[in-house]
């Protein structure tokens, strides 16, 4: 059974499309996240939710925009895609826990398989 | 800011060990490492949060040093299998739930 799925694996579009990348967790966890992984393997955080809130939104164009229906997904819908935008899209997802604070903290992150994304 | 890992690469034989380190300019909770094969995902290794507390893998060990902001994953015996790009994740002190990975640790393990 595959923990955090992805749908599609690969993705060739042209620029100016749309395209939306799909994720689904079936390990009950209540943070998702989505990270973009450019060509000198740099991983950065994009997105991510908990208990479908979004809690982090990093500086990201206004063209991407996640949607999370329920806290087992998180999809991805990009506008308007540009060249730069060819890069590997991993979700991931983690049970974060509540310290003592009231401060949530991640714990392990799984990940996805991850959609290869290229625009020409 | 993203953490700074060291070395950029490492080429080993069978049975050797190496280490890789972590440095943040900030004030860390935990610091998380993962490896990623070549056209695979990144994959859970270990999890160092401040206060001594660990979890992860029976034979990779690190360490984290809070005061100095840095940790090291130490690798010993390597195998075949160890090959691949490993990350740190750094999580600060007031980045709630936000990782920023360094930019990778390519380790090759040849026969």
């Amino acid at each position: 059974d595959t923990a955090v799925s992805q749908t599609p694996k690969y993705l060739v579009t042209q620029m100016g499309n749309d395209k939306s990348i799909k994720c689904e967790q079936n390990l009950g966890h209540d943070t998702m996240y989505w990270y973009k992984q450019d060509s000198k393997k740099f991983l950065k955080i994009m997105f991510s939710y908990n208990n479908k809130e979004l809690i982090i939104n990093e500086t990201v164009p206004n063209r991407f925009s996640p949607k999370s229906p329920d806290k087992a997904h998180l999809n991805l819908h990009i506008n308007s895609l540009e060249l730069g935008d060819s890069a590997v899209y991993f979700c991931a997802s983690s049970q974060d826990e509540l310290t003592s604070g009231r401060a949530l903290r991640t714990d392990t992150q799984y990940f996805g398989p991850g959609t290869r994304l290229t625009v020409l | 800011q993203q953490p700074v890992q060291s070395p950029q690469a490492v080429i080993l034989r069978e049975g050797e060990d190496a280490v890789i380190n972590c440095s943040s300019s900030k004030a860390l909770y935990s610091v998380h490492w993962y490896r990623q094969k070549h056209g695979e995902a990144p994959v859970f290794l270990m999890i160092l949060l401040k206060g001594g507390e660990q979890k992860g893998h029976e034979k990779i060990s690190a360490s984290f040093n809070e005061k100095k902001q840095q940790s090291s994953l130490y690798l010993t015996a390597s195998q075949l299998s160890y090959s691949g790009t490993y990350f740190c994740g750094t999580e600060a002190g007031t980045s709630y739930g936000k990782l920023t990975f360094g930019q990778g640790t390519i380790l090759t393990v040849h026969p």
